[in-house]
């Protein structure tokens, strides 16, 4: 069965720090796919990244990274310089391949960033 | 383009009652999947359609079903309401299986009070 598991429920940061969320999964799938959603007091889950099991590259993108290491089945990702607009929920998840329609979520991590 | 729409935002129902709920993809998306979010279960996935069809099912009662239309066009239902059932329901749209990007784009969410 396959597991995401976010150990962190909550963090509190001060605006300008480096922040890293840490997701850790469970497949026995050979080829996956992982997601990383952002979710604001709106409700309304925002995609922000996708990355399939064969793709071990590391991604920036403005002031987010992800690191995504296969051999510690890890997907963590870092905020870089935080900003009290990044304060939501964040969600990893994980989906088989081909079956991005079902999302299997861990149980977020709660992010805030004090000015 | 105009995003995944639910409607209706907020329901207040009572034990035992039932209550449909609908969701709008954004145009060209044809599967559709239900999301059920509680503080304590978290983000668990409900099922998906796919050209009318039910292509995948998650561990829920039949108390929970749902339907989709010729337009895509979705609506899940719960029969017998219990108070459990109170939680956010999200509804997420992608491209068809085939296609090499397929996130799924979240609606904003019914949220479902059962007293």
């Amino acid at each position: 069965a396959q597991k995401v598991t976010q150990a962190q429920t909550e963090i509190s940061v001060v605006e300008k720090e480096d922040v890293t969320l840490d997701c850790v999964y469970e497949t026995r799938d050979t080829t996956y796919y992982l997601f990383w959603y952002k979710q604001p007091p709106s409700g309304e889950l925002v995609f922000l990244i996708r990355r399939n099991s064969f793709d071990e590259q590391n991604e920036i993108s403005g002031r987010y990274s992800w690191n995504f290491q296969k051999s510690t089945s890890s997907f963590n990702f870092t905020i870089t310089a935080s900003q009290v607009v990044d304060s939501a929920v964040y969600f990893c998840a994980l989906s088989e391949a081909g079956g991005a329609q079902k999302l299997v979520f861990g149980q977020g991590t709660r992010l805030t960033i004090n000015p | 383009k105009a995003g995944v729409t639910q409607t209706p935002r907020y329901l207040i129902k009572t034990r035992g009652q039932q209550v449909t709920l609908s969701c709008s993809p954004i145009s060209g998306h044809r599967s559709v999947s239900w999301y059920q979010q509680t503080p304590g279960q978290g983000l668990q996935f409900l099922f998906e359609y796919f050209s009318e069809t039910q292509r995948n099912k998650g561990n829920f009662p039949g108390r929970f079903s749902g339907r989709q239309f010729s337009n895509s066009r979705s609506e899940m239902n719960v029969s017998t309401l219990e108070l459990g059932d109170s939680a956010l329901y999200l509804c997420a749209s992608s491209l068809p299986r085939e296609s090499s990007y397929n996130e799924q784009f979240f609606g904003p969410g019914t949220r479902l009070t059962v007293l």
